[in-house]
């Protein structure tokens, strides 16, 4: 999977907007952007994803640039539950269909004060 | 909650002992993956299975194994074990096997202290 860059930690206060911003440079046409979040002490959880257009669920909005080297994720109105590891994981399944996995990275640790 | 059940949620253990964590995926998911996180390595891929065919494998130790049973849950074998084992080791699953843009659902983890 190609490589993502992600801020190390951020820090919101409850009820504003917070935009997690993801670089992936060597992104290639069949890349899906996906995000993926861990809150404490539980497994990763599904967020979003998208491959060129914008786009909408309840949970965030992805917000992808027009070149598709960089991707914002939108959380409307923070909260507290909303405290995790965020990831951006680039998804493609490879030459033969033999690319199966996620790969994770670091991540951005968000913090949300109340 | 995910749908996806691993069993034990807690494991202590000795060195040199065997285990096994078992994860059954959501109902209708043919693909399991297995995931082991530490402190220092993040989130690692062990391997993956679909419909009980290993598809995909990634650092997975030799002393480790897993399979995919033709009830579709999965057990993930961890032999000669070593302080260094211990992590969290998570299953998620999926509907299609490894398409670019599914969605993978994880359990809850399996906790595993070697002492």
């Amino acid at each position: 999977d190609a490589k993502t860059t992600q801020p190390n930690s951020m820090e919101s206060n409850e009820e504003e907007p917070v935009h997690l911003p993801c670089n992936h440079s060597t992104i290639s046409g069949t890349d899906y952007i996906h995000w993926y979040r861990q809150l404490p002490s539980q497994g990763p959880e599904y967020v979003i994803h998208g491959l060129t257009s914008n786009v909408n669920n309840r949970m965030a909005s992805l917000a992808i640039a027009e070149d598709r080297k960089s991707s914002t994720l939108i959380l409307h109105r923070a909260t507290l539950r909303d405290a995790a590891v965020y990831y951006c994981i680039l998804r493609d399944v490879g030459s033969g269909g033999s690319n199966y996995k996620l790969t994770f990275g670091k991540g951005t640790l968000l913090t949300v004060n109340p | 909650d995910s749908g996806v059940t691993q069993t034990p949620k807690h494991l202590i253990t000795a060195t040199g002992q065997r285990v096994t964590l078992r994860c059954s995926p959501r109902s209708g998911d043919l693909s399991v993956y297995w995931y082991q996180q530490s402190l220092d390595q993040g989130l690692q891929f062990l391997i993956q299975y679909y419909n009980g065919e290993e598809r995909a494998k990634g650092n997975i130790l030799e002393r480790f194994s897993a399979q995919q049973f033709p009830d579709l849950h999965s057990e993930l074998n961890l032999s000669s074990l070593e302080l260094g084992d211990s992590a969290l080791y998570f299953c998620a699953s999926s509907v299609a096997p490894g398409q670019s843009n599914e969605k993978l659902f994880f359990g809850s983890g399996t906790q595993l202290s070697v002492l």
